[in-house]
């Protein structure tokens, strides 16, 4: 079975600092994708960020960027520039390829972040 | 003008009780799913439903029993309510291309359920 992991339970970074999310995850198959997603306090869940895992160049939008290394299976997410608004859980996610039935997502366990002023 | 919602948003009561959750999406998606999300926030599916047919159902007690009237809407139903099934319950939608492109899931606002 697929598991994702996520090593830090809770992060913090000064404002409009750098900061970077770990997260590996452990799966057989070759075709997959890898997402991110941002819970702030209203509990909604947001998509952050995806990988096609058949792409090699990683994925950006705007502030952030991922560091997604197929063999190590790590897929890590950088957010520069940090804002109050990124105060959030952030969640690493996965599914396997676009197969019919593979829709689910199998999430890491979470990482708070915290934005200090 | 909410793409995914569901009702109630808080959900309180007491052991032993039968209840619903409802969810509905107007992005004409085909494709909804049931997530589970306990006290330490771990996230984990439940069921998944594509054009009112069930796909994905993981191991979830037989008290449970999701609902499809048609694409748009699943429902969760929850018999014989337990202190464990306190949580927050996630309905999300996508729309599913067999064997190309992988389309986001939209997430509803979730449902607090506390079990007294």
């Amino acid at each position: 079975a697929q598991t994702v992991t996520q090593s830090q339970p809770e992060m913090s970074v000064q404002e409009a600092e750098t900061v970077t999310l770990s997260c590996t995850y452990d799966t057989s198959e070759s075709d997959y994708y890898l997402f991110w997603y941002k819970q702030p306090p209203s509990r909604q869940m947001i998509l952050v960020i995806r990988q096609e895992a058949y792409k090699q160049q990683n994925a950006t939008e705007n502030r952030f960027s991922v560091n997604f290394q197929k063999a190590a299976k790590s897929f890590s997410l950088k957010i520069s520039d940090s804002q109050l608004g990124d105060a959030a859980m952030y969640f690493c996610a996965y599914r396997e390829g676009p197969n019919f039935g593979n829709e689910k997502l199998t999430f890491g366990t979470g990482t708070r972040l915290t934005i200090i002023p | 003008d909410t793409a995914v919602s569901q009702t109630p948003k808080y959900l309180v009561t007491q052991m032993g009780n039968d209840k619903s959750i409802k969810c509905e999406q107007n992005l004409g998606h085909d494709t909804m799913y049931w997530y589970k999300q306990d006290s330490k926030k771990f996230l984990k599916i439940m069921f998944s439903y594509n054009n009112k047919e069930l796909i994905i159902n993981e191991t979830v007690p037989n008290r449970f029993s999701p609902k499809s009237p048609d694409k748009a809407h699943l429902n969760l139903h929850i018999n014989s309510l337990e202190l464990g099934d306190s949580a927050v319950y996630f309905c999300a939608s996508s729309q599913v291309e067999r064997g190309g492109r992988v389309n986001e899931q939209f997430f509803g606002p979730g449902t607090r359920l506390t079990v007294l």
